[in-house]
C-alpha cells in the first residue's frame, strides 16, 4: 500500500528565507507527483506536477524535484513571503486503474513578516 | 472555463437524512474522484470514476453512493447521514493519460451532520 509522508509537519520562518519541504513515498510505481497549496477553509490549488520520467519542475519561486528510485520529492521555496503561508500537500498518482491520488498529511507553513 | 464546480459550499444535515453533493467539470476530463478531508487523517479517496458509466470504490466508500451518467457530472450521495460523515468533501478531475496531467480540485463542500 502506497504511503506518503511529509516532513516537517509545521514550519515557521522569517520572511525572505529559502526553505525546503520534504515528501517521501513508499512505492515507486507512480505516474506523477503533484504539489498543492491549501489556504485555510479553501480548496486545493495545484502548484507543480512532476512526471515520473522527470527530475524537476520550476514555477517562479518554486522548484520541485523528484527522485523516484529513492521515493523522495522536495519543494523548494525561494525568498519566502507572508503570502506563502498555507498548507502544502504532496500527492502521488498511482500507476494503476483509476490513476488515484494518495496524499501526505501536509506541511503547515507560516512566514512571519 | 469554470473548472470543477461543487455545490453546495456548506450544508448541515440531521442524522439519518440523505443528500447529494454535486460536482461538475467542463474540461471533458475522463477521471473524476471524491475525497474527504478530516483533521489528522488527510485526504482520503471515497469513490472514483474512469469514465461515464464506470465507477469504483476508493479507500472509505461506506455510506456513500456515486453514479456517472455523463462525462461532466459526478454526484456523491449520502444515504443516511451520520456524525462520522462530518467532513470537507472535495471533487477532483483529471484527463486520461495521467502522467502528463494532474488533478484539478473543486473548492469543496463543508458538511456537518448533527
Amino acid at each position: 500500500k502506497q504511503e506518503v509522508t511529509q516532513i516537517p509537519a509545521a514550519l515557521s520562518v522569517p520572511e525572505g528565507e529559502n526553505l525546503v519541504l520534504n515528501c517521501s513515498f513508499t512505492d515507486s510505481a507512480i505516474y506523477n507527483l503533484q504539489w498543492f497549496r491549501q489556504d485555510p477553509g479553501k480548496g486545493l490549488t495545484s502548484l507543480l506536477l512532476i512526471q515520473s520520467s522527470q527530475r524537476e519542475q520550476t514555477s517562479g519561486r518554486l522548484n520541485a524535484s523528484l527522485d523516484k528510485s529513492s521515493g523522495r520529492s522536495t519543494l523548494y521555496i525561494a525568498a519566502s513571503q507572508p503570502g506563502d503561508s498555507a498548507t502544502y500537500l504532496c500527492a502521488v498518482s498511482l500507476m494503476e486503474y483509476g490513476n488515484k491520488l494518495v496524499f501526505g498529511a501536509g506541511t503547515i507553513l507560516r512566514v512571519k513578516s | 472555463n469554470a473548472g470543477v464546480t461543487q455545490t453546495p459550499k456548506f450544508q448541515v444535515l440531521k442524522t439519518g437524512q440523505s443528500m447529494t453533493l454535486q460536482c461538475a467539470q467542463d474540461m471533458n476530463h475522463e477521471y473524476m474522484s471524491w475525497y474527504r478531508q478530516d483533521p489528522g487523517m488527510g485526504l482520503r479517496l471515497i469513490h472514483y470514476s474512469v469514465g461515464a458509466g464506470i465507477t469504483d470504490q476508493g479507500e472509505v466508500p461506506n455510506g456513500y453512493n456515486v453514479s456517472r451518467s455523463t462525462t461532466e457530472d459526478f454526484p456523491l450521495r449520502l444515504l443516511s447521514a451520520a456524525p462520522s460523515q462530518t467532513s470537507v468533501y472535495f471533487c477532483a478531475s483529471s484527463p486520461w493519460q495521467g502522467q502528463k496531467y494532474g488533478y484539478t480540485f473543486g473548492s469543496g463542500t463543508r458538511l456537518t451532520v448533527v
